[in-house]
């Protein structure tokens, strides 16, 4: 049982370089979000789906785009990475409908660096 | 808006030592409240959870949370901690009707030593 898988789970970028990170889950869940980690400064949602097709912003998104074209993936774009982008991104899913408890599901991480 | 205070970042503790993880929320509505724990180098497991009823909840490994809405709390207890027990614990709150995303806190380290 995959549940929720992100690649690559390490990248190191140049100022200035794209890249794009992905993330798959096995478990039908409706919704899917990116989180950054930083140190000291706990879990920050980037962006958000509550279903295939649609998008929303979280409370960090600059700097940072998504889509949500098929329900089992949740991709994180950055078009112009910037060394404060260098972070512990996470992405998470979890159930819809009335007994969603909010309860996500992580995955291993993705660590990035930009020089 | 929800959101959560953990009021310290790190917590040392000797092995068998009982140990409680303190997380403050603020909300005007009804909410969700979590712990979540993070080993080295790896994602967040859920560690249980408060939704509704009984005020202490008991998770996995031990541990065991209690909703003090009075006081807007929701500390992390353990009688007896291991050094397994080392991680990085979460709390996060969600509003408790509709659909809303978790706000996660800071984080508290919690080192076991022998």
């Amino acid at each position: 049982n995959a549940g929720v898988t992100q690649t690559p789970k390490f990248r190191v970028l140049k100022t200035g370089q794209s890249m794009t990170l992905l993330c798959a889950q096995d478990m039908n869940h409706e919704y899917m979000y990116w989180y950054r980690q930083d140190p000291g400064m706990g879990l920050r949602l980037i962006h958000y789906s509550v279903g295939e097709g649609t998008t929303a912003k979280g409370e960090v998104p600059d700097g940072y785009n998504v889509s949500r074209l098929k329900k089992q993936n949740f991709l994180l774009g950055l078009e112009s990475a910037a060394p404060s982008q260098t972070s512990v991104y996470f992405c998470a899913s979890s159930s819809s409908g009335r007994m969603n408890t909010g309860e996500l599901f992580f995955g291993e991480g993705s660590r990035l660096t930009v020089l | 808006a929800q959101s959560v205070t953990q009021l310290d970042s790190q917590v040392p503790v000797f092995e068998e030592a009982p140990v409680e993880l303190r997380c403050n929320y603020s909300s005007s509505v009804s909410v969700y409240l979590f712990w979540y724990v993070q080993y080295p180098n790896q994602g967040l497991q859920l560690l249980l959870k408060y939704l509704s009823g009984s005020t202490l909840v008991k998770g996995i490994n031990g541990f065991e949370a209690e909703f003090n809405k009075s006081q807007t709390s929701f500390h992390l207890r353990k009688p007896s901690v291991h050094i397994s027990d080392t991680a990085e614990y979460f709390c996060a709150v969600r509003r408790g009707s509709g659909y809303s995303t978790l706000t996660f806190g800071k984080g508290t380290m919690l080192l076991v030593s022998p």
